[in-house]
């Protein structure tokens, strides 16, 4: 079955390192976005893509980074310049034809906690 | 980039229709109005979505304004397991970017 999935799971960073997030979908799509959720908040966007090698910042992008080498993949980076990444974050993907107002995809999504 | 408002937090009967609104009054012409809902720790999942008119599926229904400014999803029988966070997003028509209300919280009591 087609669908999106993120790992880990579950994943511990630790003061001063860098930790990647895995996004991968066969679906086909063309625009993947990287949300966070802080406990009881809403989602903000952290990055999304449209094509392959190209990438757009979204509304908390700061000690982020991502790339889109490949379609069906969009990693997201969690780097030491990211003073409280505790959270869970959430990708998602869809067809990039908004004249088909398509249904949003979204991965189960990652726990990050800093230990 | 439009923006969408909707209440923090609702509460329903069992059994009761549910109607949960959502403000967009800066939405454009080829902005898609979406709604999901999520559990705690789970990604959310889909309910419904339009364009321009009303629209119904098997969980839900969708009254869009005639001026676009304003949308309800309509539960017509609230059950134990629709308590979740609801939220309405638009997908920014030109850029795909998808943008996302505060969300409303729904509690359904038995």
């Amino acid at each position: 079955d087609g669908g999106i999935t993120q790992s880990p799971k579950y994943l511990f960073r630790k003061e001063g390192q860098n930790v990647t997030l895995s996004c991968e979908q066969n679906l086909n799509h063309d625009a993947m976005y990287w949300y966070r959720q802080d406990p009881g908040q809403g989602l903000r966007l952290i990055y999304y893509s449209q094509i392959v090698n190209d990438f757009q910042k979204g509304d908390i992008a700061e000690g982020y980074s991502v790339s889109r080498e490949k379609k069906e993949s969009f990693p997201l980076t969690v780097t030491s310049a990211q003073k409280n990444p505790t959270a869970f974050y959430l990708c998602a993907s869809t067809p990039i034809e908004a004249s088909s107002g398509n249904t949003i995809y979204f991965g189960e999504g990652s726990w990050l906690t800093v230990v | 980039d439009a923006k969408t408002t909707q209440p923090n937090s609702m509460e329903s009967n069992e059994e009761e229709p549910v109607h949960l609104p959502c403000n967009h009054s800066t939405i454009s012409g080829t902005d898609y109005i979406h709604w999901y809902r999520q559990l705690p720790s789970q990604g959310p999942e889909y309910v419904i979505h339009g364009l321009t008119s009303n629209v119904n599926n098997r969980m839900a229904s969708l009254a869009i304004a005639e001026d676009r400014k304003s949308s309800t999803l309509i539960l017509h029988r609230a059950t134990l397991r629709d308590a979740a966070v609801y939220y309405c997003i638009l997908r920014y028509g030109n850029t795909g970017k998808l943008i996302f209300g505060q969300g409303t919280t729904l509690q359904v009591k038995p």
